[in-house]
């Protein structure tokens, strides 16, 4: 089964604390892992892809295959990162794709 | 930078009623999408289109649903008959290409619909 689980409905931390924001994934195939942010009243919007290996606002993230994870780490979290945070699996069925999506994890950052 | 529009921003309609939602994709993308999100719950695939035709849909799809690009810039979806738990945030996206990797997949702002 194609399942992407964010176990943390909620993360609070004070600013300048370390973040991680843990998804795992089950996928039968090559998985492609995104993570989408959705700060308040805005839309869904791509941070990264794992394929990409980047860093952006300072986030990372790595796909780890053994432990299926894709976790969503920031060494020093800034009250601007406040924001919904979304980990999303690549279907890729029938030469198709479709996005299957975590649960969600709030991510709160206090001053 | 070109973004996925949606119209209306939020919808109020009875039970039975029909409702069209509207989508303007990124004008070069050929790849559209319609995504739900029932308040406290995950997002959900609903339908994948290309080529004028739909190329994957969930079980959550079924026969009240329906999609249509009616022009060359519009992407709607259309419920017949609104049931309660129709109440939700669909949203729309769009991308380029399908095979890439890493394909985006480019969201809209959303519509709230709430079904009474």
């Amino acid at each position: 089964a194609q399942r992407v689980t964010q176990p943390e409905k909620l993360l609070s931390v004070f600013k300048g604390a370390p973040v991680e924001l843990k998804c795992n994934y089950s996928y039968s195939g090559s998985p492609e892992l995104f993570w989408y942010v959705q700060y308040s009243r805005q839309r869904l919007q791509l941070l990264l892809r794992h394929i990409s290996r980047e860093s952006i606002k300072g986030f990372t993230a790595d796909l780890n295959k053994g432990e299926t994870s894709f976790h969503l780490k920031k060494p020093f979290a800034q009250e601007e990162d406040s924001a919904m945070y979304y980990c999303a699996l690549r279907s890729f069925s029938g030469g198709y794709n479709k996005l299957i999506f975590g649960a969600g994890t709030r991510l709160a950052v206090h001053p | 930078e070109p973004e996925v529009t949606q119209t209306p921003s939020h919808q109020v309609t009875q039970m039975g009623q029909e409702v069209i939602l509207r989508c303007v994709p990124i004008s070069n993308h050929l790849y559209f999408y319609w995504y739900r999100q029932i308040l406290g719950q995950k997002v959900e695939f609903l339908v994948s289109f290309y080529n004028n035709e739909i190329s994957e849909k969930s079980e959550i799809f079924d026969d009240q649903f329906s999609v249509e690009r009616p022009d060359g810039s519009n992407f709607t979806l259309k419920i017949r008959s609104t049931k309660l738990e129709d109440s939700a945030m669909y949203f729309c996206a769009s991308s380029e290409g399908r095979g890439i990797s890493g394909e985006t997949q480019y969201f809209g702002p959303g519509t709230r619909l709430l079904v009474l």
